[in-house]
């Protein structure tokens, strides 16, 4: 069946410093991925997303790009800041599961001032 | 983006009562809603789809006599955790469906004593 990994946490950076978060998937069709930000006793949110290969999704600086051949999905972002705390789940939905969606474990990130 | 509203945000109740949690999307119509179960520093554990006008999908280990799914509208899905125990202490969190994209409500704590 369809699968999310992503890279355990937690990762723990200072301000400004750079930030990748792995994410690689399986799927049986033709997936769109999503990275979903949860902050701290809230819900999830959705940070970005990308429908078909070599799309790149982006929002608030973070970047992600859709990349078929190796079945990744990176989460980056050039400079990092402590309102970004967060857990961050790296998602797949496939409309061949009925448009379930399937999240990795997520990974706990910490900025340091 | 769409607004999935969830209530209540939290609830502590005794052993063997039940509680109830609503889930209702604001700005769109959701015939399929979906509800997560997440332990503390832990992914989202899907629990079941809910489906307006028929019965719910549970995902397999899930007791359907345990957690009542009703979904009587387009705009609202409820979950009863019936005669809760301790074990049942968790975040819940609702998502309704637009366009394959996923709007998660706040989540609730449910704390049973």
């Amino acid at each position: 069946g369809d699968s999310v990994t992503q890279m355990e946490g937690p990762v723990t950076l200072s301000e400004e410093a750079f930030l990748t978060i792995n994410c690689t998937y399986t799927a049986t069709g033709y997936p769109s991925l999503f990275w979903y930000v949860q902050y701290p006793g809230e819900g999830l949110q959705l940070l970005l997303k990308a429908t078909k290969a070599d799309d790149k999704g982006s929002n608030k600086g973070f970047e992600a790009t859709y990349r078929k051949e190796t079945t990744s999905f990176h989460l980056e972002k050039g400079s990092v800041q402590v309102s970004d705390s967060a857990v961050y789940f790296c998602a797949l939905s496939d409309d061949t599961g009925g448009f379930k969606t399937i999240f990795g474990a997520g990974t706990r990130l910490f900025v340091k001032a | 983006g769409a607004v999935v509203s969830q209530h209540p945000s939290r609830v502590i109740c005794k052993s063997g009562t039940s509680v109830k949690i609503e889930c209702r999307s604001l700005d769109f119509q959701a015939t399929t809603m979906f509800w997560y179960r997440q332990f503390p520093k832990q992914s989202l554990m899907l629990m079941a789809t809910s489906n307006e006008g028929s019965k719910a999908t549970y995902e397999q280990g899930v007791e359907k006599d345990k957690f009542l799914i009703n979904h009587a509208s387009l705009t609202l899905s409820t979950l009863t955790v019936t005669s809760a125990h301790p074990e049942d202490s968790s975040f819940y969190i609702c998502s309704g469906t637009v366009k394959n994209i996923q709007y998660f409500g706040a989540g609730t704590r449910l704390s049973v004593l």
